[in-house]
């Protein structure tokens, strides 16, 4: 069964400043799609950024980049210029044919920006 | 309306009530889900609904039972619910099987508060 592992409950950054969470999965398929969500306080869950298995090129979003490293199994979130609004739970989560397609997510990790 | 609706917000209801909770996605996707998330706990997938076929019953106790009449909507029935069912209830959509999963879209999720 697929596996997704965050090992950081919580995360604290300063407003501007750059964080990184981290992410590690478990999976025998060779292709398949690796997620993260974020999910503001009391708001809806959405996504951040996607990152397909066969694309060796790391996925950007505006300040979000990702370091997929798919030998080692992780996929970690960078946040650069990290600003209030980015304060949220985090969700790494994987999907792909090993699972039936049903998504598997982590734990999560809780982002604290202090001003 | 775009995206994924749920109704109600929150609701609140004794252990001898009979409540449904609503999801309509907006998207043209055919996978549906319903997902419990509690404070301090991980996600848990409860249901999955492909092209309105049941693909997933995630040992799900049977005081909940999900329904779902078309790819568009999906209905949480709850009836004689416990204490430790209070959470808060997303709802999910995709693509779904036959094209790519892809990522999920969630809605604003339903809190539920068993009395």
């Amino acid at each position: 069964a697929q596996t997704v592992t965050q090992s950081q409950p919580e995360m604290s950054v300063q407003e501007a400043e750059t964080v990184t969470l981290s992410c590690t999965y478990d999976t025998s398929e060779s292709d398949y799609y690796l997620f993260w969500y974020k999910q503001p306080p009391s708001r809806q869950m959405i996504l951040v950024i996607r990152q397909e298995a066969y694309k060796q090129q790391n996925a950007t979003e505006n300040r979000f980049s990702v370091n997929f490293q798919k030998a080692a199994k992780s996929f970690s979130l960078k946040i650069s210029d990290s600003q209030l609004g980015d304060a949220a739970m985090y969700f790494c989560a994987y999907n792909g044919p090993g699972g039936s397609y049903i998504p598997t997510f982590g734990r999560g990790t809780s982002l604290i920006v202090h001003p | 309306e775009t995206g994924v609706t749920q109704t109600p917000r929150h609701l609140v209801m004794g252990m001898t009530n009979k409540k449904s909770l609503k999801c309509e996605q907006h998207l043209g996707h055919n996978a549906m889900y319903w997902y419990k998330q509690s404070a301090k706990k991980p996600l848990e997938l409860m249901f999955v609904y492909n092209f309105k076929e049941q693909t997933e019953n995630n040992s799900v106790p049977s005081r909940f039972s999900p329904e779902c009449p078309n790819s568009s909507h999906l209905f949480l029935h709850l009836h004689t619910l416990q204490p430790e069912d209070s959470a808060l209830y997303l709802c999910a959509s995709s693509q779904g099987y036959g094209g790519e999963w892809y990522e999920q879209y969630f809605g604003p999720g339903t809190r539920l508060t068993v009395t």
